[in-house]
């Protein structure tokens, strides 16, 4: 199985400050297809998860563009542009190149 | 609105059977592919098993922990996916959220707990 490992484990911000989270892969996640299905994630607290962005880069359209996914085979990034209150949980990757689907153990975001 | 509603969970003992029920409204449910994914005490995610649609034969897939003691299927005219389990395990204890598509929308998830 594809191993997905996120760093750091969780973050404190103010708000209005930047964030960065990284998640790399055991293996490229480039498919076949062309395409390669990163994918990020947040779970607020008491809450399910909700999708943030598909395909490395790609926001949902419900999703603020504060938020931004950038990366390319084994190494990809979550950024926050400026932390606001209701970007507090944990954010998780997870790969839908390889069979089977594979998370990464999540990085909590806690606002200052 | 797309809504995914589990049900079915609880206290079990090991070696016992549940069958947990996820019915969905909001979106052409026939059209998508249904999984069950479970996260842990611990809050790690796990895929658990996918079903496809009907155009794909509803092929089934499963992780490798689970593989020949959960089932999982469809009713497309109740809109609904279900997840037998059977022969459960102190390690199957989790959350469980179905989630379709490329995991577009969680229900809010039902909890499993197995212990003796």
């Amino acid at each position: 199985d594809v191993v997905m490992t996120q760093t750091p484990v969780s973050l404190s911000l103010a708000i209005g400050q930047p964030a960065s989270i990284s998640c790399k892969s055991s293996q490229s996640l480039l498919g076949t297809s062309g395409k390669t299905f990163l994918n990020w994630i947040l779970q607020r607290p008491g809450q399910s998860p909700k999708r943030l962005i598909y395909q490395v880069s790609k926001l949902y359209s419900e999703v603020p563009d504060r938020f931004s996914g950038s990366g390319s085979e084994t190494e990809f990034t979550l950024k926050i542009s400026r932390v606001e209150a209701e970007d507090l949980g944990v954010y998780y990757c997870w790969q839908g190149t390889h069979f089977p689907l594979t998370f990464g153990s999540g990085t909590k975001l806690e606002i200052k | 609105e797309v809504q995914l509603v589990e049900t079915g969970g609880g206290l079990m003992q090991p070696g016992k059977s549940l069958k947990l029920t996820c019915a969905t409204s909001g979106f052409t449910f026939s059209n998508v592919w249904m999984h069950w994914v479970r996260q842990s005490p611990e809050k790690q995610l796990e895929w658990v098993a996918q079903i496809k649609a009907k155009s794909n034969n509803y092929a089934t897939y499963y992780a490798e922990s689970v593989k020949g003691r959960f089932t999982i299927s469809r009713d497309d005219s109740k809109s609904s996916v279900y997840l037998q389990m059977n022969s459960l395990k102190e390690e199957d204890t989790a959350i469980y959220y179905c989630t379709w598509g490329a995991l577009d929308y969680w229900g809010q998830g039902v909890m499993v707990t197995v212990s003796s």
